[in-house]
């Protein structure tokens, strides 16, 4: 299947910092791109979804001045969690659907606030 | 969106095949059925996706019946690296897209 990656794996931060986070479609173009959260032992949670070239919508409850998106070109979206805190310490997923709407998800960023 | 409900746990020993249903009664007439696997701190990996009756690949099988209203992942020979959350999802192609995960089946195989 297709692959998307995301950048970096794993991110440690002090609190109030921002932390950036990149999801890559490496072999296909995506139309759209999806940022979900994942706590411990819980599903995944849809936080937004992004389309090239436009701004992303949030699902309700995610505060989209905390959690900016950019989705700058059809392989390259960025999540930055702004003003970090320990509350923010998640795994985060984004998926790429494919202009034949097919669904990949990339491995996931671990990000711990202290 | 249609909402999906899965039981929760269900334990298994190698070898055998393992049947996870999922019922998602509110099935609109152009969503697809898709299954995904997901392991501890990894993203999660596609399985199989149908729309009805049977589809089957080289890693599983997926039963549809014909009102749609759920539908039964089949998995053969189970292995100890088959332990996994296993999530059943219902989305259309015409809309965004978006796919709405319910808490998933983890499936536990044991030796």
């Amino acid at each position: 299947g297709a692959v998307v990656s995301q950048h970096p794996s794993r991110v440690i931060c002090k609190s109030g910092t921002s932390v950036k986070i990149e999801c890559r479609s490496l072999d296909f173009q995506a139309t759209t791109m999806f940022w979900y959260r994942q706590f411990p032992k819980q599903s995944l949670m849809l936080m937004a979804t992004s389309n090239e070239g436009s701004k992303a919508t949030y699902e309700q409850g995610v505060e989209k001045d905390k959690f900016l998106i950019n989705h700058a070109s059809l392989t390259l979206s960025t999540l930055t969690v702004t003003s970090a805190h320990p509350e923010d310490s998640s795994f985060y997923i984004c998926s790429a659907r494919s202009r034949a709407q097919e669904q990949f998800f990339g491995p996931g960023t671990r990000l711990t606030v202290l | 969106l249609a909402k999906t409900t899965q039981p929760i746990s269900m334990d298994s020993y190698e070898g055998q095949e393992v049947n996870i249903t999922c019922s998602h009664n509110n099935i609109a007439t152009n969503d697809y059925i898709t299954w995904y696997q997901q392991f501890p701190s990894q993203g999660p990996r596609f399985i199989i996706q149908g729309y009805k009756t049977k589809v089957t690949n080289e890693v599983a099988s997926l039963f549809i019946p014909a009102d749609r209203k759920s539908s039964t992942l089949s998995l053969p020979r189970v292995s100890l690296s088959d332990t996994a959350v296993y999530y059943c999802l219902v989305a259309g192609s015409g809309n965004t897209g978006k796919l709405i995960f319910g808490q998933g089946t983890t499936l536990q195989v044991k030796p």
